[in-house]
């Protein structure tokens, strides 16, 4: 099992640029998630889908659109990068409830 | 909402030193808690949790215990080594069951020497 997975590794955009990060999980998980993390402030929830066809905000959804392709696979979409917005992402999942399971994160810098 | 809180980094330690990393919360209802740890440049991974009053977590040499009554979730491990270098969470379950997501706290970096 590959487990979480994301894509890609790192990313590098110009303000105003859009972009989508991909997160794909083989557990058969029915939650998964995307937070992220900022020096000193641990990890802040984005966003959530709690089941396949469900998706809900979290602590900082602004600037962020999602979409639950399927149970497997759960997008975070930039539509206009910010500098705000430069920090690593990470993806998660569980089968119900935590603990979560993460993927090995997509460090972003925005210029 | 609810809210997580850890002690203040950098630790650092003398490989074999004793080690405590504090974690107090505030919760409305009974969350579970979680310690995770993040090596550089990694995902985090799940060291411990616990899902009661009084239970006590345990992974490699690493125990917390679950306390109600000073809402505290304080990692120790009695003798530290190299390899425990790294970024430690401590976080709590908030929601509904089968809707529930991780509150974390800022984290905590420790560095161990030879």
């Amino acid at each position: 099992n590959a487990g979480v997975t994301q894509t890609p590794k790192f990313q590098v955009l110009k303000t105003g640029q859009s972009m989508t990060l991909q997160c794909a999980q083989d557990m058969n998980h029915n939650s998964m998630y995307w937070y992220r993390q900022d020096p000193g402030m641990g990890l802040r929830l984005i966003y959530y889908s709690a089941s396949e066809g469900t998706t809900d905000k979290g602590e900082v959804p602004n600037g962020y659109n999602v979409s639950r392709l399927n149970k497997r696979e759960f997008s975070l979409r930039l539509e206009s990068a910010a500098p705000s917005q430069t920090s690593v992402y990470f993806c998660a999942s569980n089968r119900r409830d935590p603990p979560h399971y993460f993927g090995p994160g997509t460090r972003l810098t925005v210029l | 909402g609810d809210s997580v809180t850890q002690m203040e980094g950098p630790v650092t330690l003398s490989e074999e030193a004793f080690l405590t990393i504090n974690c107090t919360y505030t919760a409305t209802g009974y969350p579970s808690l979680f310690w995770y740890v993040q090596y550089p440049g990694e995902g985090l991974q799940l060291l411990l949790k616990a899902t009661k009053a009084d239970d006590k977590g345990s992974n490699k040499g690493f125990e917390a215990t679950y306390r109600k009554e000073t809402t505290s979730f304080h990692l120790e491990k009695g003798s530290v080594q190299v390899s425990d270098s790294a970024v430690y969470f401590c976080a709590l379950s908030e929601g509904v069951q089968g809707a529930q997501k991780l509150v974390f706290g800022q984290g905590t970096r420790l560095t161990i020497n030879p």
